[in-house]
């Protein structure tokens, strides 16, 4: 079974821009997670999706928005970047049921210039 | 929000048990106690999960103090591919992860 995929790996922006990330999930989850990832602060938790509605949220401004599609695909937006945007944004997938353990990609580098 | 607190670094041998703890003293009664590690430039990895009894799985055992403050991720004979961050995380049983906070980790060196 493939696993999760993120595209792309390594993104280079300029302050002000948006970008928007993309998560497959492993075939048959139906939740996706968001992470940010920065040296100083560790993984912080950014949303959840289910069923394409949002589940859960983390403590980020609203420039960081997410959506999920019916095929359980995800995306994440970042409008107007700022420097401290800068990180490794982590997807990850999980089968609702009994098992709890999230699958996670490789991520996306996010660069902000 | 429950948090944990695990040590920043620490060492092995080859090829001998590795110890690593984990403290979580504000744990509610629905935390379920959960391990992940994040090998260079990968996306973290599960490692087990428990709430009140030991457990044990392929890769690794967990021990749960019996009043849940605490617990220990026990690797029985590290490798070098065992050398990673490894994280401490309690995920509500009722809820989501959107309370999770994963840290920064304990990064284990693994020495031949």
């Amino acid at each position: 079974k493939a696993g999760v995929t993120q595209t792309p790996r390594y993104l280079i922006k300029t302050r002000g821009q948006q970008v928007t990330l993309s998560c497959s999930p492993i075939s048959g989850h139906r939740s996706v997670s968001w992470y940010q990832q920065t040296p100083g602060q560790g993984l912080q938790f950014l949303f959840e999706y289910f069923s394409e509605t949002q589940r859960n949220k983390g403590n980020f401004p609203g420039r960081f928005s997410g959506r999920q599609f019916s095929n359980s695909r995800s995306e994440m937006n970042v409008s107007t970047l700022e420097l401290g945007d800068s990180a490794l944004y982590l997807c990850a997938s999980r089968f609702e049921g009994l098992s709890y353990e999230q699958y996670f990609g490789p991520g996306t580098r996010l660069t902000v210039t | 929000d429950a948090k944990t607190t695990q040590p920043n670094s620490m060492e092995s041998n080859e090829e001998e048990p590795v110890h690593l703890p984990c403290n979580h003293s504000t744990i509610s009664g629905t935390d379920y106690i959960h391990w992940y590690r994040q090998l260079p430039s990968q996306g973290p990895e599960y490692v087990i999960h428990g709430l009140t009894s030991n457990v044990n799985n392929r890769m690794a055992s967990l021990a749960i103090a019996e009043d849940r403050k605490s617990s220990t991720l026990i690797l029985h004979r590290a490798t070098l591919r065992d050398a990673a961050v490894y994280y401490c995380i309690l995920r509500d049983g009722v809820g989501g992860y959107q309370k999770v906070t994963f840290g920064t980790g304990t990064k284990l060196q693994v020495i031949p």
